[in-house]
């Protein structure tokens, strides 16, 4: 199974200053026949379920606010929220499709207010 | 309006069974991969299940031979069916979607990525 890890664990930053999550993954997520990197992106809100926020490591699912970006590629990546708000506090994961089953995802990292 | 609504979860002993039901709206229930993905209080997301559009079943080994995932496509209903459950099947379950898979070169490739979640049903197993 392909094990994936992020960093930091947590973060607090001020408000309108850059966060920044990183992923790694135990393989490359790079499908060569397509050139994709099988990796999402998911935000949790305290009380609410995930929500999917990029896909394909770079592509914004419709509706997500473009301060959010995902980046990297094979077993690196990144995801960026370029001006923190108050209402991207909560809890965001990594998570492979490249080889399933199963389905991995990252242990997650809690965005605060500084 | 696109949703899923679990239902079916409480209090059971261990070693005890449960069932739970996801009811599918707004979209073309048949056409999609569908999971059961839990998450224990305070812990990360822990991908349970998973059914194809053909019916067949995918499971991790933590629950392989002790959780049966199964669909009605007639209902826009999934199911979970928990036997012999454990202290440490206590988590919130959540049922999900994923988007369809294409073929690649010949090769079709699951997009197992979750678009669209329920907003989760609480499964406490204790004594």
């Amino acid at each position: 199974d392909i094990v994936m890890t992020q960093s930091p664990d947590s973060l607090a930053v001020s408000l309108g200053e850059r966060a920044t999550i990183n992923c790694k993954s135990s393989q490359s997520v790079l499908y060569s026949s397509n050139n994709k990197n099988y990796l999402a992106w998911y935000q949790q809100k305290p009380g609410q379920p995930p929500k999917l926020l990029i896909y394909w490591a770079s592509t914004r699912e419709s509706g997500v606010p473009d301060r959010f970006s995902g980046s990297g590629s094979r077993t690196d990546f990144t995801l960026t929220i370029s001006s923190l708000q108050a209402e991207d506090v909560a809890v965001y994961y990594c998570q492979q499709y490249y080889t399933t089953p199963p389905v991995t995802f990252g242990p997650g990292t809690k965005v605060d207010i500084k | 309006e696109v949703q899923l609504v679990e239902s079916g979860g409480g209090l059971v002993q261990p070693g005890g069974s449960l069932r739970l039901s996801c009811a599918a709206s707004g979209f073309t229930f048949s056409s999609y991969d569908m999971h059961w993905v839990r998450q224990a209080t305070g812990k990360g997301l822990e991908w349970v299940s998973a059914i194809g559009t053909a019916g067949d079943p995918y499971y991790p080994g933590s629950v392989k031979g002790r959780f049966t995932i199964s669909r009605e496509n007639a209902k826009n209903s999934l199911y979970l069916q928990m036997n012999s459950l454990r202290a440490g099947d206590t988590a919130v379950y959540y049922c999900a979607r994923t988007r369809p898979g294409d073929y690649v070169w010949g090769s079709y490739r699951n997009y197992w990525y979750f678009d669209l979640w329920g907003r989760g049903t609480l499964v406490t197993v204790s004594s």
